[in-house]
């Protein structure tokens, strides 16, 4: 059984500080690993397509890192602000194409 | 481009009735999804399409359930009869490779 974990489940981090998290899914049969934002009462919003080893990704104050080989990949905020408040979701795509969601970083930001 | 339509936003109906929920796709996105969201399940696949053919209806909860897309630029999801558990978000997505996925902004389904 495929799995993709996401931690912490949730996060809370103070306004201007920096914060990350984890996504870690299974390390064969890689194809793509997406990170998507989703606020409350709005749909998932798509943040970064992720596809090759040591691939670094970069919108503003968010940035992600891919690990193939081990399975991992980290999302970083720089400078936390208000409107970052969202859940944080990754999703895992294998060989064949089926799609795996985690479960999602629920991350407040403390003015 | 006006994104991924779905409609109705918000449906209200009773237990017993039937409800379609309706899906305008981007045009020239090949694959398209219904998923399910609820707070006990999260997102859950429930059919995808490619090019309009049905690939995978696995996760259609029971027989209550079907799906169509009849050209490219519509897909609707049929629940009859409907129950209360079926209450829950529905999404309509798209798939672009290169970008990710584009969702809808929902139906939000309540079965009373």
């Amino acid at each position: 059984i495929l799995n993709v974990e996401q931690s912490p489940q949730s996060l809370h981090v103070q306004e201007g500080d920096s914060t990350n998290f984890t996504c870690s899914f299974p390390s064969s049969n890689f194809y793509a690993l997406h990170w998507y934002r989703w606020e409350t009462a709005k749909s998932p919003e798509a943040l970064f397509v992720m596809t090759l080893n040591g691939d670094e990704k970069k919108k503003g104050r968010i940035s992600a890192t891919l690990n193939t080989k081990e399975g991992y990949s980290y999302l970083y905020i720089k400078g936390s602000q208000p409107e970052d408040s969202a859940t944080y979701l990754c999703a895992f795509i294998p060989s064949n194409y089926q799609l795996i969601w985690g479960a999602g970083t629920k991350l407040i930001i403390k003015p | 481009d006006a994104g991924v339509i779905q409609s109705p936003r918000h449906e209200v109906t009773e237990m017993g009735q039937e409800v379609t929920l309706r899906c305008k796709p981007i045009s020239g996105h090949d694959y398209l999804f219904w998923y399910r969201q609820t707070m006990m399940r999260g997102l859950e696949l429930l059919i995808y399409f490619n090019n309009n053919v049905p690939i995978d209806d696995s996760g259609m909860p029971e027989d209550r359930f079907s799906a169509k897309m009849p050209n490219a630029s519509f897909s609707t999801l049929k629940i009859q009869p409907s129950e209360p558990r079926d209450s829950a978000v529905y999404f309509c997505v798209t798939d672009n490779s290169n970008y990710g996925y584009t969702f809808g902004s929902g139906t939000r389904l309540t079965v009373v």
